[in-house]
């Protein structure tokens, strides 16, 4: 079965700071695509940064960066200069991609409750 | 706004009704995907349709029913509902049947059974 872990059920950090939220994945396939999403207290999803598990490359995103160690299951991301903005709730998602080219959607971890604090 | 509609935003029922989530996705889209979010499963994918076919089938009960319409908005139909299906119901849309890039979320749909 297909598994996320978020280690850290709740993070706070002052504004400004970096802050590092922890990601591992279990999986026996190959051919994948990883997420972290942001639900602020709005409620809405809200896509972060994306990583293709084929590429070795860390994905960016402005302020967001990921720390993808593919022989370790892992997929950090990392949030720097952080803003009060920031505070939500943080997943980390996979999707399989199947031999036919499909997939059978996203796999989400339990989410870290970011807070920055002023 | 995202660009993906979902319709009501809340809703409150009693054990045993059925009730319909509507769908309209994001212009252009041709998938949709529905997600449960509740305290003990956290986020669950169901069911995905990409343009009025089903495409994929995840953890969704055998009394919850999907459709994709020829209009590509899609309808999430809840019956015999019990206290465990009060949850955050979330419709996603993405252009390909592989959300590669990722979903485009809606704002869910609050589902209080009681």
């Amino acid at each position: 079965a297909q598994t996320v872990t978020q280690s850290q059920p709740e993070m706070s950090v002052q504004e400004a700071e970096t802050v590092t939220l922890s990601c591992t994945y279990d999986t026996s396939e190959n051919n994948y695509y990883l997420f972290w999403y942001k639900q602020p207290p709005s409620r809405q999803m809200i896509l972060v940064i994306r990583q293709e598990a084929y590429k070795q490359q860390n994905a960016t995103e402005n302020r967001f960066s990921v720390n993808f160690q593919k022989a370790a299951k892992s997929f950090s991301l990392k949030i720097s200069d952080s803003q009060l903005g920031d505070t939500a709730m943080y997943f980390c998602a996979f999707m399989i991609v199947s031999s036919g080219g499909g997939a059978d959607g996203l796999t989400f971890g339990k989410g870290t409750h970011l807070i920055i604090q002023p | 706004d995202s660009g993906v509609t979902q319709t009501p935003k809340h809703l409150i029922t009693a054990t045993g009704q059925r009730v319909t989530l509507r769908c309209s996705p994001r212009s252009g889209d041709l998938s949709v995907y529905w997600y449960q979010q509740s305290l003990d499963q956290g986020l669950q994918f169901l069911i995905q349709y990409y343009n009025g076919e089903e495409r994929a089938k995840g953890n969704i009960l055998e009394r919850f029913s999907a459709q994709q319409f020829p209009d590509l908005h899609s309808e999430l139909n809840l019956s015999s509902l019990e206290l465990g299906d009060s949850a955050l119901y979330f419709c996603a849309s993405s252009l390909r049947p592989l959300a590669n890039y990722g979903y485009t979320f809606g704002s869910g749909t609050r589902l209080t059974v009681v």
